[in-house]
């Protein structure tokens, strides 16, 4: 079955700090891996998009990885800030298809 | 560009009333999904079209319909609101699978 796993379910970081959000899956076979930031009360926004030959790419502070061998992905959040506060959600989909893959979120709460 | 846009923002329903959700994006874009959104859940494709002039089932369509009233529009119908369709729904938009996918800012619905 088709699945996305995230970890940590949520995170308290002191604004400053930097910190790292992880993602596994099981989609096969593989298309593309997408990292989105939800705030609350909002639709989610794309931060990045990745392919099966990419290994990282950045996005201002925000910074994907993907290992297509061991099928995870994290996202490293540098220099963190208030706006920062939101839900992390990692999104898979597979060759040949419309459908998409949600995992659950990271939420991510950054304090001053 | 106003994106993707929904009405309404919130909604109350009574078990058994019917209503539709609106969805609307100016991005000339071929792809528009449905998802639902509920707590500690990932976002589940409710439905989707294409391209205009086709929809077709996600992972949860019962109780739904869906028009693809042409390429700007796609609707979501409840024909008989039950409490379980209790969610935050969230219309999206695509030019092709392999790009971004722009999220609407949701419908919060609530079925007493």
């Amino acid at each position: 079955k088709n699945q996305v796993e995230q970890s940590p379910q949520s995170l308290i970081i002191l604004e400053g700090k930097n910190c790292t959000l992880q993602c596994n899956y099981t989609v096969s076979p593989f298309s593309n891996l997408r990292w989105y930031k939800q705030d609350t009360g909002r639709g989610p926004v794309s931060l990045t998009i990745m392919t099966f030959s990419e290994n990282t790419k950045s996005n201002g502070r925000y910074t994907a990885t993907l290992d297509a061998d061991t099928k995870q992905s994290s996202l490293h959040i540098t220099a963190s800030q208030l706006s920062d506060s939101a839900s992390y959600i990692c999104v898979v989909s597979a060759v040949g298809t419309y459908k998409y893959i949600f995992g659950t979120g990271t939420r991510l709460k950054v304090l001053a | 560009n106003a994106g993707v846009t929904q009405t309404p923002k919130f909604q109350v329903l009574k078990t058994g009333q019917s209503m539709t959700l609106q969805c609307a994006q100016d991005m000339n874009h071929n792809s528009m999904y449905w998802y639902r959104q509920d707590p500690g859940m990932g976002l589940r494709l409710i439905y989707y079209s294409a391209s205009e002039g086709t929809t077709d089932k996600g992972e949860v369509p019962n109780g739904y319909n869906v028009s693809r009233l042409n390429k700007r529009e796609f609707s979501l119908r409840l024909e008989s609101a039950a409490p379980s369709q209790t969610s935050v729904y969230f219309c999206a938009s695509t030019r092709d699978p392999s790009n971004e996918q722009f999220f609407g800012p949701g419908t919060r619905l609530t079925v007493l």
